[in-house]
């Protein structure tokens, strides 16, 4: 069974682009979460979809979005870059039930922003 | 709210020590509980959880952790350190009713001294 994948791995955005990052979750998750790790501050939540519709979210500016697909694959955007967005963004899939503790994670897109 | 608090960002044990790592929550309602495990460039992956059934659970690689509501504690322990085990371990917390929202603490890397 193949695992979360995020695309793309890693990235270099300058101040004030925009930059869509992609997640495919395993095959039969329904719910897709996204995380921000940065060092000293953990991972921090931004959201979660489950069946296209945005059932959780973090305290992140509107700058920060998503959307999942009828496939289950999940995008997030961020608008408007600053320097401080340079962080590795997870995604998480989980079959979707309420709190299973099972969240798969992908590798990480990394993004950095110059 | 969840919060969770891991204490000691870094931990250095020799291999065949004791592995410690600390973890203390907060939780209005009763919680979920984990622990995941990071590897350079990986994403998470899940090493235990606590879900209100044993208060002692066991997970892989010879991990296990004790769910302690009187000292709100959920510290994750291993007799005896391999090499393998260096990594960065997460505690997080969720709430049964919010989905899969979790809250992770700020990590802890391990360091193991051959």
């Amino acid at each position: 069974k193949a695992g979360v994948t995020q695309t793309p791995r890693y990235l270099i955005k300058t101040r004030g682009q925009q930059v869509t990052l992609s997640c495919s979750p395993i095959s039969g998750h329904r719910s897709v979460s996204w995380y921000q790790q940065t060092p000293g501050q953990g991972l921090q939540f931004l959201f979660e979809y489950f069946s296209e519709t945005q059932r959780n979210k973090g305290n992140f500016p509107g700058r920060f979005s998503g959307r999942q697909f009828s496939n289950s694959r999940s995008e997030m955007n961020v608008s408007t870059l600053e320097l401080g967005d340079s962080a590795l963004y997870l995604c998480a899939s989980s079959l979707g039930q309420m709190n299973t503790g099972e969240l798969f994670f992908g590798e990480g897109s990394r993004l950095t922003v110059l | 709210a969840q919060s969770v608090t891991q204490l000691g960002s870094h931990v250095s044990v020799s291999e065949g020590a004791l592995v410690l790592l600390r973890c203390n929550y907060s939780s209005s309602v009763p919680p979920y509980l984990f622990w995941y495990v990071q590897y350079p460039n990986q994403g998470l992956q899940l090493l235990l959880k606590y879900t209100s059934a044993a208060t002692l659970v066991k997970g892989i690689n010879g991990f296990e952790a004790e769910f302690k509501k009187s000292e709100t504690s959920f510290h994750l322990t291993k007799p005896s350190a391999h090499m393998s085990d260096a990594a960065e371990y997460f505690c997080a917390v969720s709430a049964p009713s919010t989905g899969n929202q979790f809250y992770f603490g700020t990590g802890t890397s391990l360091t193991v001294i051959p």
